[in-house]
């Protein structure tokens, strides 16, 4: 079974510069969530969604930020325009079932520098 | 407000020392808990986890977590680590009843030195 895939590994953009990130979920997995790591701080949380539904959004920073999950398969993470703060690894992460025992399985990251 | 706490930055131990990895957390309600493992060049991955039930939970590559629901606590132990348990190591929490976001800490770096 295929894991959970993002694209791209790295990016490097220039400050007011737009970048769009893609996630990937596991196949048939209804949830699927972005988290942020800035460097050297916890990883955050930044949004949730069920399907195609947004379910949370507490964690998005501010109106710069969009995300969407069309057709609830693969979800892309849109930063317009890009700051010097974004820059960190984004990370996808989906589950199966939105349930008290579920896993989230992690991809492997999309580290975004802006310059 | 919901926060995870993880007692140490980095930790530098010998191959075959015992570890141990404090956590604890800040949550008015019932929670899940987790440990994932990010090693190097590689996913975030689950290392163990607690639900309910037994609070000493067993996890992957002879990792155990002791759930101590009077001190807000999930240390982290191993009774011998080797070289490949050098990575780093996040301590989590979530709501039960939502099992939604998740909450980390900041994350602890392992390093064993062979």
């Amino acid at each position: 079974e295929a894991g959970v895939t993002q694209f791209p590994s790295h990016s490097v953009i220039e400050k007011g510069q737009t970048v769009t990130l893609r996630c990937d979920p596991i196949s048939g997995h209804d949830n699927l969530y972005w988290y942020r790591r800035v460097m050297g701080k916890e990883i955050k949380f930044l949004l949730h969604f069920v399907k195609e539904s947004k379910q949370d959004e507490s964690g998005m920073p501010n109106n710069r930020f969009l995300a969407e999950r069309t057709g609830g398969t693969y979800s892309t993470l849109k930063v317009q325009p890009a700051e010097l703060e974004d820059s960190g690894v984004y990370f996808c992460a989906s589950s199966p079932t939105k349930g008290p025992t579920d896993t989230q399985y992690f991809g492997p990251g999309t580290r975004l520098t802006v310059l | 407000a919901q926060s995870v706490s993880q007692h140490n930055h980095h930790v530098i131990l010998s191959e075959a020392a015992s570890l141990e990895l404090g956590c604890n957390y800040s949550y008015g309600g019932t929670v899940n808990l987790f440990w994932y493992v990010q090693y190097p060049g590689q996913h975030l991955q689950l290392l163990l986890k607690y639900f309910s039930g037994d609070p000493l939970v067993k996890g992957i590559k002879g990792f155990e977590a002791e759930f101590i629901k009077s001190k807000f606590s999930f240390n982290l132990r191993k009774p011998s680590v080797q070289w490949s348990d050098t990575a780093e190591y996040f301590c989590a929490v979530s709501a039960y009843s939502s099992a939604s976001k998740i909450i980390f800490g900041s994350g602890t770096r392992l390093s064993i030195r062979p």
